[in-house]
């Protein structure tokens, strides 16, 4: 099956220093790859994609994440956390069924930056 | 450009009672997304759309939940009855183009609680 997995349900992290979410994805073909971040009561909202291109992609709020195909993973990284990334962050993978495309999401991974 | 609008942003609601969640998505977006999200089953796709015609209903969980998207700019996701399981977050999301290069934008969000 298509999937991606987030293997930490939680990640704590000293305000300062880098921080790294895991996502491993599993897919046929070239994986479409993206990461989401939810703050409480908020949507899911955009950071980043990869789809082609360079394995070192950059985001929003100073995130990137490294493309690892012989690794299948796609982690999230940040080289100094601050208190404010504190969230919910989802992996997510574009698969192919019925008829269309649709993005399959992890169980999420809450970061938590203390100071 | 306001977003993807959902609404309400709350509902409280009675077993067996009708609710209906609306959604208007970005223009010019011609894929619409139905998510739940709970704590139990993260997120979970119930349906979706491409220019206005359902692809995958596999998630809908029961006839009780139907969706409807009469036009390129209005969903409806409709519980009828309703029962206190249903009580989750409920997400619309919506995207351009069917291979999903830019990702979802998503709404706000349903919270809705079935008593």
């Amino acid at each position: 099956a298509q999937s991606v997995a987030q293997p930490e349900d939680q990640v704590n992290v000293a305000e300062g220093n880098p921080l790294t979410v895991k996502c491993t994805y599993s897919v046929s073909g070239n994986p479409y790859l993206f990461w989401y971040v939810q703050y409480p009561n908020r949507g899911l909202q955009f950071l980043l994609k990869y789809i082609t291109g360079d394995n070192l992609v950059k985001g929003s709020y100073g995130f990137e994440a490294e493309f690892n195909k012989s690794q299948t993973s796609f982690h999230l990284k940040k080289p100094s956390a601050l208190v404010s990334d504190s969230a919910l962050y989802f992996c997510a993978v574009r698969v192919f069924t019925g008829g269309g495309n649709k993005l399959t999401f992890g169980t999420g991974t809450q970061l938590k930056v203390e100071l | 450009d306001a977003g993807v609008i959902q609404s309400p942003r709350h509902e409280v609601t009675e077993m067996g009672q009708e609710v209906t969640l609306r959604c208007k998505p970005i223009s010019g977006h011609n894929s619409l997304f139905w998510y739940r999200q709970t704590m139990m089953r993260g997120l979970e796709l119930l349906i979706y759309f491409n220019n206005n015609v359902p692809i995958d209903d596999s998630g809908m969980p029961e006839d009780r939940f139907s969706a409807k998207m009469p036009n390129a700019s209005f969903s409806t996701l409709k519980i009828q009855p309703s029962e206190p399981r249903d009580s989750a977050v409920y997400f619309c999301a919506s995207s351009f183009g069917q291979l999903l290069n830019y990702g979802y934008t998503f709404g706000s969000g349903t919270r809705l609680t079935v008593v």
